[in-house]
């Protein structure tokens, strides 16, 4: 059993469109991170929430900690092909020395 | 800087072989971290390395063992592999200091078959 769940699992859009990945938990984390993971590739730390209710805005990236702590929405305006890519959210507890990845979510944006 | 560099990057084995997965990092982080990434199942943490000298179990450590070398050196080494095994490994480096979120910087990958 996954502790941070990811949905959806495989998005395909085209060029131009809106998109919003989940991450939800029962676990609260006192930080939580987005990465973006490109083919061949090792993952690369887009963004830290470390506040419950903080939304951080990396151009066309939203990111948003649930006011809980619990969960994360990643919401991509205007999708660019460059987008593509697998997305992986990773919690950090208090008192534990590594973190916790979902599954990820693997974005396909076609031109 | 080269960041964190892992070796080799592509490697195939035989069911039993042994082999060591070598990680650098020059950014003077104190944890360092194996994990291995298999299709749909994001990143499983094997073992971490919080400081130099230590060492503990992640989410999935069997038929895995490793040496914190130095501050900048992590190994992993697997003994008799088995095709289960079969991934592509990661190593990352974290800052632990007081201000840290446990950010994580990651080299590019091992990708390892095991026939």
């Amino acid at each position: 059993t996954q502790l941070l769940e990811q949905s959806p699992q495989f998005l395909s859009i085209q060029e131009g469109e809106n998109l919003t990945v989940y991450c939800n938990s029962s676990s609260v984390f006192s930080s939580l991170q987005w990465y973006r993971q490109e083919p061949g590739e090792g993952p690369v730390l887009l963004v830290t929430v470390v506040t419950g209710g903080e939304v951080k805005k990396l151009k066309r990236l939203t990111f948003q900690f649930g006011d809980a702590r619990k969960d994360s929405s990643l919401h991509i305006t205007a999708a660019q092909p460059g987008d593509t890519g697998l997305y992986l959210c990773a919690g950090d507890r208090t008192g534990r020395r590594a973190l916790t990845f979902g599954s990820g979510t693997r974005l396909q944006v076609q031109p | 800087n080269a960041g964190v560099t892992q070796t080799p990057k592509f490697q195939v084995l035989k069911t039993g072989q042994s082999m060591t997965l070598q990680c650098a990092q020059d950014m003077n982080h104190n944890s360092m971290y194996w994990y291995r990434q298999d299709p749909g199942m994001g990143l499983r943490l094997i073992y971490y390395s919080a400081s130099e000298g230590t060492t503990d179990k992640g989410e999935v450590p069997n038929g895995y063992n490793v040496s914190r070398l130095n501050k900048r050196e992590f190994s992993l080494r697997l003994e008799s592999a088995a095709p289960s095994q079969t991934s592509v490994y990661f190593c990352a480096s974290s800052s632990s200091g007081v201000s840290s979120y446990n950010e994580q910087f990651f080299g590019p990958g091992t990708r390892l078959t095991v026939l």
